[in-house]
């Protein structure tokens, strides 16, 4: 069954440091998405891509990046963590750019911390 | 300012017991709204989206409304079991020029069902 899977599930890194966190999809989408979830927010996005080598900032982009190589994955790197950038990350992917009845498939989360 | 807000913000049920989750949604302009559930631990996962035209759709237990007119929604969940138990976000997507807007996400509603 094709799925996405988000590596690692927990990790815990020191303020400074670059992390990056990886997600991978084997629905063939176009779309990625990167989110962070914190309480008393909703989902916010960070980066997200239509497609290979396409990359935008989201609504909470600063002190993220992407990259979009392949299909398949959209790594997210913290350039320096910040603890600001403790929280739950998922990555979610969407089948094309038209349409309004795009569903949406979301990982199982990768919490991080930073300390 | 697009927004969705969801009420309650936490609800504890006896297992068997209907309940209803509501969401208002000031998004425009408006493209579709989704409910998703989501697991402690876990990823978001879709229950329904409907667009403008769709004032109710079903999935299994779980029965969405959509009042396009109030820009509200709601998710009735009939004879609750322990498995229901999870947050359960309303997701407004904005529709700009035909092409895949931002998901607008709420700050969901915690729900506990209780044997």
């Amino acid at each position: 069954d094709a799925e996405i899977t988000q590596s690692p599930r927990h990790k815990i890194t020191e303020t400074g440091r670059q992390v990056t966190l990886a997600c991978h999809q084997t629905w063939n989408h176009n779309n990625m998405f990167w989110y962070r979830q914190d309480l008393g927010h909703g989902l916010r996005l960070i980066h997200y891509s239509y497609g290979v080598h396409d990359t935008n900032k989201g609504e909470v982009s600063d002190g993220y990046s992407v990259s979009r190589s392949n299909t398949e994955d959209l790594p997210l790197t913290l350039e320096s963590a910040a603890s600001s950038q403790t929280s739950v990350y998922f990555c979610a992917s969407s089948e094309t750019r038209q349409g309004p009845l795009l569903e949406a498939f979301f990982g199982q989360g990768t919490r991080l911390t930073v300390v | 300012k697009n927004q969705v807000e969801q009420s309650p913000q936490s609800l504890i049920i006896l297992e068997g017991k209907n309940c209803t989750l509501q969401c208002n949604y000031t998004v425009s302009p408006f493209s579709n709204l989704r409910w998703y559930k989501q697991d402690t631990g876990r990823g978001p996962v879709s229950l329904t989206i409907m667009t403008f035209s769709e004032n109710t759709k079903s999935n299994g237990r779980y029965t969405a409304t959509l009042d396009a007119d109030t820009k509200q929604s709601s998710l009735h969940i009939t004879a609750s079991q322990l498995s229901d138990s999870a947050s359960y976000i309303c997701v407004v997507s904005a529709n700009y020029g035909g092409s895949q807007g931002n998901l607008i996400f709420g700050k969901g509603t915690k729900l506990s069902v209780k044997p």
